[in-house]
């Protein structure tokens, strides 16, 4: 079972607008991190948030952690064709990485 | 380039027989994890080892088994393949640091097609 849902399943939207998906989790962490995949390959890793943290920026990502709401989300601002991809919130609840996966978000810009 | 590399990428199997998938850690990683990802759906923890030794195990049978070599390389087993077991294979290196979640890296995967 996977304990994170990610919202929206699926998103379009047009080239430069920002893009924002949620992660909602069911039992306590240590850390949630989000992920890039494209084409069905290999996980890019994209930003880890800790469970002290509240907010996190990593160039045009912006990732906020809400743990009373047990609640994540990711904003990509002026998006590109090239952040097609889906978008995966992974939980982890002790420092042994063993993450628990959402089912993503698929995200497609359109030029 | 995330420095984790999986062998083959792509496998085409028959029910019933084995197969091993091999994945190389990034340099100064002591963990591997390895997860199933079936088509559509977010990966789903498989088993991790943590200095040669297995360090938790999610819901899977045990005819998928796993080895961990001294320098920190691994191997994923399945036995008795079904045809449920085709999905992509993918290998994550992590250190692990006592208290704090630390980045997974994944390699690309191992695309398994049982027939």
């Amino acid at each position: 079972s996977q304990q994170g849902e990610e919202d929206p399943q699926a998103l379009s939207i047009q080239e430069g607008e920002n893009a924002t998906m949620n992660c909602s989790y069911k039992t306590s962490i240590n850390n949630l991190q989000w992920y890039r995949q494209n084409s069905g390959r290999g996980l890019v890793h994209l930003i880890l948030i800790r469970s002290n943290e509240r907010e996190k920026h990593s160039g045009r990502l912006r990732v906020t952690l809400d743990t009373s709401k047990k609640s994540s989300s990711l904003l990509i601002t002026a998006s590109r064709a090239a952040d097609t991809a889906s978008y995966f919130c992974a939980t982890g609840r002790a420092a042994g990485n063993k993450l628990t996966f959402g089912g993503g978000t698929r995200v497609l810009v359109k030029p | 380039e995330t420095g984790v590399t999986q062998s083959p990428t792509h496998l085409i199997k028959t029910r019933g027989q084995q197969v091993t998938l091999r994945c190389s850690s990034q340099s100064g990683h002591n963990t591997v994890s390895w997860y199933q990802q079936a088509l559509g759906q977010g990966p789903q923890f498989i088993f991790q080892y943590y200095r040669e030794e297995e360090n938790g195990r999610g819901n899977f049978p045990p005819r998928f088994s796993g080895l961990q070599f001294p320098n920190y390389s691994s191997e994923l087993n399945v036995n008795a393949l079904e045809l449920d077991d085709s999905a992509l294979y993918l290998c994550a290196s992590s250190l692990t640091l006592t208290q704090v979640g630390t980045e997974a890296f994944f390699g690309q995967g191992t695309r398994l097609t049982v027939v």
